[in-house]
């Protein structure tokens, strides 16, 4: 089955502790994307990566990072997590020609505490 | 201003209304357009793209307005099951591939 999965579905915890939320596609898709999602805001660009080894930043890519070493993979890591984070994380994939649909995973509830 | 505005909602509609959702989009470098459907805190989903010639797809109809910076969508005879958020969406060709959301516009069908 085509799929984009992100681990953890849920975590809380505290400012400071370093996390990595992972994300996961098994459709050889280029175009890998994070956003976050918040209430009035809609989803907003983190990190994007248009192919292995090459990332560049979204609209609100600060305090985050992220890597690409391989294609079917795309980790978000939060170095030092704070309150302001707390929000709903997606996590997409896409082929670049004709810059089509998106797919989604199912999202990463992350609180910061 | 933001890149991509639409609607503000709620809209709550009896079911078998015709309910029409607009967006705007301000930068000049958008590509391409899409509606997504996302249903309370779950992942979005593609609706339908979005072209110029305009495109139909069962009851929804989207439209693209290039030279206004426009685009709508319209649902006609409204389901129970229509009820979630609808995402305007704009891909940009900056050199890379940036994505900007609209905030949604929620729909509340009724029976």
């Amino acid at each position: 089955e085509a799929q984009v999965t992100q681990n953890p579905r849920y975590l809380i915890t505290v400012t400071g502790k370093k996390l990595t939320v992972t994300c996961s596609q098994n459709m050889n898709h280029e175009y890998m994307s994070w956003y976050r999602q918040d209430p009035g805001l809609g989803l907003r660009q983190i990190y994007y990566s248009m192919n292995v080894e090459v990332t560049d930043k979204g609209d609100v890519p600060e305090g985050y990072k992220v890597s690409r070493k391989e294609k079917r993979n795309f980790p978000l890591i939060l170095e030092s997590p704070s309150p302001n984070q707390t929000s709903l994380y997606f996590c997409a994939s896409t082929r670049l020609a004709g810059l089509n649909e998106q797919f989604f995973g199912p999202g990463t509830r992350l609180t910061v505490l | 201003r933001k890149e991509v505005e639409q609607d503000p909602g709620p809209f709550n509609v009896p079911e078998g209304a015709t309910v029409a959702f607009n967006c705007t989009y301000s930068n000049s470098a958008s590509q391409s357009f899409f509606w997504y459907r996302q249903d309370c805190r779950k992942e979005p989903k593609l609706l339908m793209s979005v072209y110029s010639s305009g495109n139909e797809d069962g009851r929804f109809t989207a439209q693209l307005n290039r030279a206004s910076q426009y685009i709508s969508l319209l649902i006609r005879d409204s389901k129970l099951s229509d009820s979630a958020t609808y995402l305007c969406v704009v891909n940009l060709n900056t050199g890379g591939f940036k994505t900007i959301f609209g905030a949604g516009t929620r729909l509340f069908v009724k029976a």
